[in-house]
């Protein structure tokens, strides 16, 4: 039973170019969480998604980030035109349902680099 | 507001002994879970434990304990008998049932380096 893979784990990307991550989630699980991670810091929260919708993207950037967990395939978080302050690791977490006691289960991460 | 406060960045232990690692949150909803996740040097957010702020025990899971103190709103987590592959980051998150949301918030995290 595959956990949450990301991929890729490790991205470099030029300034103004377009960053894709890919995040799928475990089996079962339709419940999709995006997250960053800056340099010597905690996560924060940036997205959540069900199939097909954005529950809450209070923590998403209001301009060139973007996510959607469409009903087939991986969920997306996509960065346009990246700049150096968007280096980061990016976290995806699924659960299977709304339950307080759920302890996430992460991805491994994806490393974006911005030159 | 922080919701969610780890005020040790970094923390020294020997081999074999036992650590407590802080964590305080704020709250107002009468219904919340904490969380402990470890991320090693690799990368990886890996799940320790979970504690429900109605469960009347503290959680415990192998050598991990989580010593929660409701009306201190503080949420420590022990290990016991460290080991040196102990050494990690230590997150405390947080997520709260109101708004229905259930998103975690996470603490900056404590450096935890287990010392032969």
């Amino acid at each position: 039973n595959a956990g949450v893979m990301q991929n890729p784990r490790h991205l470099v990307r030029r300034r103004g170019q377009e960053a894709r991550l890919r995040c799928s989630p475990m089996k079962g699980h339709s419940h999709v969480y995006w997250y960053r991670q800056l340099p010597e810091e905690g996560l924060k929260f940036m997205v959540y998604l069900q199939k097909e919708n954005i529950i809450d993207e209070s923590g998403m950037p209001k301009e060139r980030f973007s996510a959607e967990f469409p009903k087939e395939g991986p969920s997306i978080l996509r960065i346009q035109q990246v700049v150096r302050g968007d280096s980061a690791a990016y976290f995806c977490a699924s659960s299977p349902e709304l339950r307080a006691n759920y302890g996430y289960t992460f991805g491994s991460g994806t490393r974006l680099t911005v030159v | 507001a922080q919701k969610i406060t780890q005020t040790q960045p970094g923390m020294f232990v020997q081999e074999k002994e036992a650590v407590t690692l802080d964590c305080t949150y704020d709250t107002s909803d009468p219904s919340y879970g904490l969380f402990w996740y470890k991320q090693p040097s690799s990368g990886e957010m890996i799940f320790l434990i979970y504690q429900g702020s109605y469960d009347q025990q503290n959680a415990t899971e192998g050598r991990y304990s989580l010593n929660f103190q409701k009306a201190r709103k503080s949420a420590n987590l022990v290990i016991s008998a460290s080991q040196l592959g102990d050494s990690a980051m230590y997150f405390c998150a947080m997520r709260e049932v109101s708004g229905g949301s259930y998103i975690p918030t996470f603490g900056r995290g404590t450096s935890l380096i287990v010392h032969p």
